[in-house]
């Protein structure tokens, strides 16, 4: 089955600069890679998605970039701000099959 | 976007007693329900998916007598802990997923906002 791993588990940014998290996914059948924002004591939101066939996505201060080859997505998000604080989970999937990261738990310090 | 349902959101209960949960897609038919099971920082663990209509699929280990899943309707999924004990105190979410449409080009699961079940 598929296995997913994120890293890095923790990330702590100034308010402004980037961070990046960066997942790697086992199964080559996986066509769909979304990415999850989860506020404490909620259920994940989806942010952002890309798919199989596309290699780079972008909204706003976030964006995905996806390489089949390596089998490794990344969620990169600018001028970061301290409402982006959350853990943020990757996933790949393929039909019925999600299967999620550990989670990044990243703190946006003010 | 697509909108998911969970009730309730707390719940606590005794040993050895049985706790219901629902899952309602309410903007969308979801034929397709995702349970899931998140520890303290931990990610999120698939249980089971539910079609509607049929019997759920559990995962490895997860005992389906003990987690009985009902997806009845196209809105609605519902998951029993029963006879729970302490340890089955945890974060339960529920995701959908329904026909292609506006809730569902592709794989895209959407999330209810979990029910925290705590078995004293």
């Amino acid at each position: 089955g598929e296995n997913v791993e994120q890293h890095p588990s923790t990330l702590s940014v100034q308010e402004g600069d980037s961070a990046v998290i960066k997942c790697t996914y086992s199964d080559s059948a996986s066509n769909y890679f979304p990415w999850y924002k989860q506020e404490l004591g909620k259920g994940p939101q989806l942010i952002i998605d890309i798919r199989s066939n596309v290699g780079e996505k972008k909204d706003q201060r976030i964006a995905v970039t996806l390489n089949k080859t390596a089998k490794h997505f990344s969620l990169h998000i600018t001028e970061t701000q301290p409402e982006d604080s959350a853990v943020y989970f990757c996933a790949a999937s393929e039909h019925n099959d999600m299967r999620f990261g550990a989670g990044t738990r990243l703190t946006v310090k003010p | 976007g697509a909108v998911v349902s969970q009730h309730p959101s707390r719940v606590i209960c005794k040993s050895g007693t049985s706790v219901k949960i629902e899952c309602r897609s309410l903007d969308f038919q979801a034929t397709t329900m995702f349970w899931y099971r998140q520890f303290p920082k931990q990610s999120l663990m698939l249980m089971a998916t539910s079609n509607e209509g049929s019997k759920a699929t559990y995962e490895q280990g997860v005992e389906k007598d003990k987690f009985l899943i009902n997806h009845a309707s196209l809105t609605l999924s519902t998951l029993t802990v029963t006879s729970a004990h302490p340890e089955d105190s945890s974060f339960y979410i529920c995701s959908a997923r329904g026909p292609s449409g506006a809730a569902s080009s592709y794989n895209e699961q959407f999330f209810g906002p979990g029910t925290r079940l705590t078995v004293l």
